[in-house]
């Protein structure tokens, strides 16, 4: 789908630098979902923001929710080589279906 | 971990031949989902199920059909495959009630040769 659209599609970087994906939506997102998936395995649910200007974290990972909801950043500090994989953006656009719109996602390698 | 089962989990057919893969869960879910993911196309919903017979197109459906006859299983038939169904096969789960959030299955890599 267009609807959601990631960048960048990939990103190489050396273990402890910093790094920031973005996912950016067409239209005002109800829900914004952040995933990972390993090479060969399904998706592990990171992250979910639905309010405008909604910043969560976990370990190193920060996502944020822009206030005019349709765009949203995955940041990485001091990137490590277990941080490796896809990462996918999803998105629900309310209404009574429940469904997700995923990004193309970003494949992220980290150099040791 | 949710308790989410594909099988198979690979599976090599020929052009014209049916296909029905299928996804199992012990979550008592009230969506289910099947995705395919491709390169450079992402993840993309074919079907999605909001309840036992209760079926909808998603992104992607044509050339695919759905059936959720309990609860616990959701199956996806491909009727005739072809070489563009290629493709690594994602079901997934979601309580529903304002909770889109998905849980996925470990895949099932489909080849049609």
């Amino acid at each position: 789908s267009q609807e959601l659209e990631q960048s960048p599609q990939s990103l190489i970087v050396q273990e402890g630098k910093n790094l920031t994906i973005n996912c950016t939506s067409s239209k005002t997102l109800y829900g914004l979902y952040w995933y990972k998936q390993k090479y060969g395995e399904g998706l592990i649910f990171l992250m979910m923001l639905q309010k405008g200007g909604e910043e969560k974290s976990h370990e190193k990972i920060t996502a944020k929710l822009d206030e005019k909801k349709q765009q949203s950043s995955l940041h990485i500090t001091a990137s490590q080589p277990s941080h490796a994989g896809i990462y996918l953006c999803g998105a629900g656009y309310g209404g009574a279906t429940n469904k997700l719109i995923f990004g193309t996602g970003t494949l992220l390698a980290v150099q040791p | 971990d949710a308790g989410i089962t594909q099988s198979p989990r690979h599976k090599v057919t020929e052009t014209g031949t049916p296909v029905t893969l299928r996804c199992h869960q012990t979550e008592n879910h009230r969506y289910m989902y099947w995705y395919r993911q491709d390169p450079g196309h992402g993840l993309r919903l074919i079907h999605y199920s909001y309840g036992v017979k209760d079926t909808d197109k998603g992104e992607v459906s044509d050339g695919y059909s759905v059936s959720r006859s309990k609860t616990e299983d959701f199956l996806l038939t491909l009727e005739s495959a072809t070489s563009s169904q290629t493709s690594v096969y994602f079901c997934a789960i979601s309580q529903g009630q304002g909770d889109e959030k998905l849980f996925f299955g470990s895949g099932t890599q489909l080849s049609v040769l």
